[in-house]
């Protein structure tokens, strides 16, 4: 089955500790997301990238590190300079261009300790 | 940053009662599409509505657009128990990535 798979599913980082989020989709989708989710809140974009070795700055990317160097890996870096790292992060794709809706994957639920 | 903004944050009905959501917006879109989010779970995509398309359904929703008021509205009819989640909508601005509201909790009571 065709689908996004992100991991792990939770994640415990220590204090000044860099970690990296896998996603990985077998859709054939050119444009990936990555998105945090914070309690009761809506989603914020992180990074997006709308094809390979390419790759934007969202609204909250300060302390975040993306590479796209697959079409269908997009892994995210959470840096020792992301302040408040604990969230829910969901990675997400769609075809290239605008007028599709984009698939999901569970998500990965990062803690600090 | 969050273009849309739905309301209300959370609403309770009973079993086989309708759910109205509503969704605010603050500039031109191209479309706008809803999505549902059942507890620690990904977000799921539900339906997608463009900028010159008044309403769609599909199943037992059903959404409207009003470009002119820049809002949007969700209708669950015959709710059940699976359909508690949280919605959202998110609007795509001509800029190719999705802005995502804050959701409504929706709660169906059995």
């Amino acid at each position: 089955d065709g689908g996004i798979t992100q991991s792990p599913k939770y994640l415990f980082r220590k204090e000044g500790q860099n970690v990296t989020l896998s996603c990985e989709q077998n859709l054939n989708h050119d444009a990936m997301y990555w998105y945090r989710q914070d309690p009761g809140q809506g989603l914020r974009l992180i990074y997006y990238s709308q094809i390979v070795n390419d790759f934007q700055k969202g609204d909250i990317a300060e302390g975040y590190s993306v590479s796209r160097e697959k079409k269908e890996s997009f892994p995210l870096t959470v840096t020792s300079a992301q302040k408040n790292p604990t969230a829910f992060y969901l990675c997400a794709s769609s075809p290239r261009g605008q007028g599709w809706g984009y698939t999901f994957g569970s998500g990965t639920r990062l803690t600090v300790v | 940053s969050q273009q849309g903004e739905e309301d209300p944050q959370a609403l309770s009905i009973q079993e086989g009662e309708n759910a109205t959501m509503n969704c605010s917006y603050k500039t031109s879109i191209n479309n706008l599409q809803w999505y549902r989010q059942n507890s620690g779970r990904g977000l799921v995509h539900l339906i997608l509505i463009r900028s010159n398309e008044r309403e769609k359904h599909s199943g037992r929703l059903r959404v409207t657009l009003d470009t002119s008021k820049k809002s949007s509205s969700l209708l669950i009819t015959a709710s059940r128990a699976a359909d508690t989640a949280s919605y959202f909508c998110a609007t795509d601005a001509n800029d190719y990535k999705l802005s995502f509201g804050a959701g409504t909790t929706v709660t169906v009571r059995a």
